[in-house]
């Protein structure tokens, strides 16, 4: 059964920083790794997706990277601003119980950037 | 290209009816994937439908029940609403077919009182 990871829960960091969240876990058989984003309230707005054949992505500011063999990922945000806060969580797609494609999630990390 | 639509936003019901959500997957996307999300259990995955069946399931009871039409429109129904069934209830849609990611919903906000 996939469980994924991710610390620290919480993270607070002035603004203009640069910031690395960490998601692992623990199967490495999938097919993807994507990273979320959601505000407060609202639903969950797609990231980066990974592939399990690449090793990164990057769009902007952000930057994910995949490590299988260590099953690990990091969203590096560049330049941290306060836009930036919100709920970050990543969720790997593998195969379900059932023998099927599922996307597993984990509890996110809350981030606030402090002007 | 439309997002993925769910409908209503959202909806205040009382304890022991039954509530009917509604999600619209993206254009060409077979896959739609309920989850709940309530402030002290995070996302949990109740049921994903692929091509009009059932192929995943979460832990919950089942008083919590799904479909999906031709169509892949699909439809999630909880009955005898408890108290603890308030939460945001959020749908994806995928092509289902691995490695193409998913997209999500604004999602439900469901309140029983």
């Amino acid at each position: 059964k996939q469980e994924v990871t991710q610390i620290p829960a919480a993270l607070s960091v002035p603004e203009g920083e640069n910031l690395v969240l960490n998601c692992s876990f623990t199967d490495s058989a999938i097919y993807n790794l994507q990273w979320f984003r959601q505000d407060p309230g609202k639903g969950l707005t797609s990231l980066l997706l990974i592939q399990s054949s690449q090793r990164e992505q990057t769009s902007g500011r952000l930057n994910a990277s995949l490590d299988k063999s260590s099953g690990r990922s990091t969203l590096y945000i560049a330049a941290s601003q306060p836009g930036d806060s919100a709920t970050y969580l990543c969720a790997a797609d593998g195969v379900s119980n059932f023998g099927n494609e599922k996307l597993t999630f984990g509890t996110g990390t809350r981030l606030t950037i402090i002007p | 290209k439309a997002g993925v639509t769910q409908t209503p936003r959202y909806l205040i019901k009382t304890r022991g009816q039954q509530v009917t959500l509604s999600c619209s997957p993206i254009s060409g996307h077979r896959s739609v994937s309920w989850y709940q999300q309530t402030p002290g259990q995070g996302l949990q995955f109740l049921f994903e439908y692929f091509s009009e069946t059932q192929r995943n399931k979460g832990n919950f009871p089942g008083r919590f029940s799904g479909r999906q039409f031709s169509n892949s429109r699909s439809e999630m129904n909880v009955s005898t609403l408890e108290l603890g069934d308030s939460a945001l209830y959020l749908c994806a849609s995928s092509k289902g077919q691995g490695s193409t990611g998913y997209t999500f919903g604004s999602g439900t906000r469901l309140t029983v009182v």
